[in-house]
């Protein structure tokens, strides 16, 4: 298995841009979920899903939108960048049972100039 | 309302030497909690988890990890620390009934000294 998987790894836009980080697993999980992470604040959910046609809105999802047409994709969509979204993005994936462990991906660093 | 804090942003120890990072959380129910480690430009991987039973955990790596309900507290061990632990570390709490939304910690950075 690949597990979770992230792409790009890096990539830099300019302020208005918009852009689709892509995220995809091959476990099965029904859960997916997008992280932000920035210096000094950790790890802040941005969008989740439970499961294909389920989405969710986390702590900061302003900018962000999220589809789930499937079980294995769940791409985050930038619409119009802000240097404010300048951060790593993290994709983590989860099966059901409530005492599984979360899957991280290796992450995409955004740069928005 | 839930939260998890970990006390220290930075810690520095020698090879060798032991390491505890600290955990303190508030959530009104029986928590799930977890320790997960950040290598350099790396994702989150998980150390340990607990959720019932015995409250010391053994996870990867050598690491352990004591949930104490009476100081609210699930501290991360290790009884020699080894250069390739140098990381960042995140302490999570999740709902009894659901752990896909977990409240993080804002970690902390491990050095280590040879």
């Amino acid at each position: 298995n690949a597990g979770v998987t992230q792409t790009p790894k890096f990539q830099v836009l300019k302020t208005g841009q918009s852009m689709t980080l892509q995220c995809a697993q091959d476990m099965n999980h029904e859960y997916m979920s997008w992280y932000r992470q920035d210096p000094g604040m950790g790890l802040r959910l941005i969008h989740y899903s439970v499961g294909a046609g389920i989405t969710d809105q986390g702590e900061v999802p302003n900018g962000y939108n999220v589809s789930r047409s499937t079980t294995e994709d769940f791409p985050l969509r930038l619409l119009s960048a802000a240097p404010s979204q300048t951060s790593v993005y993290f994709c983590a994936s989860t099966a059901a049972k409530s005492t599984d462990t979360q899957y991280f991906g290796p992450g995409t660093r955004l740069t928005v100039l | 309302a839930q939260s998890v804090t970990q006390p220290d942003i930075h810690i520095t120890v020698s090879e060798g030497a032991s390491l505890e990072l600290r955990c303190n959380y508030s959530y009104g129910a029986t928590p799930y909690l977890f320790w997960y480690v950040q290598s350099p430009g790396q994702g989150l991987q998980l150390l340990l988890k607990y959720f019932s039973g015995d409250t010391l955990v053994q996870g990867i790596k050598g690491f352990e990890a004591e949930f104490k309900r009476s100081q609210s507290s699930f501290n991360l061990r290790k009884p020699s620390v080894h250069w390739s632990d140098a990381a960042e570390y995140f302490c999570a709490v999740g709902d009894a009934g659901n752990n896909r939304k977990l409240i993080w910690g804002l970690g902390t950075s491990l050095a280590v000294n040879p």
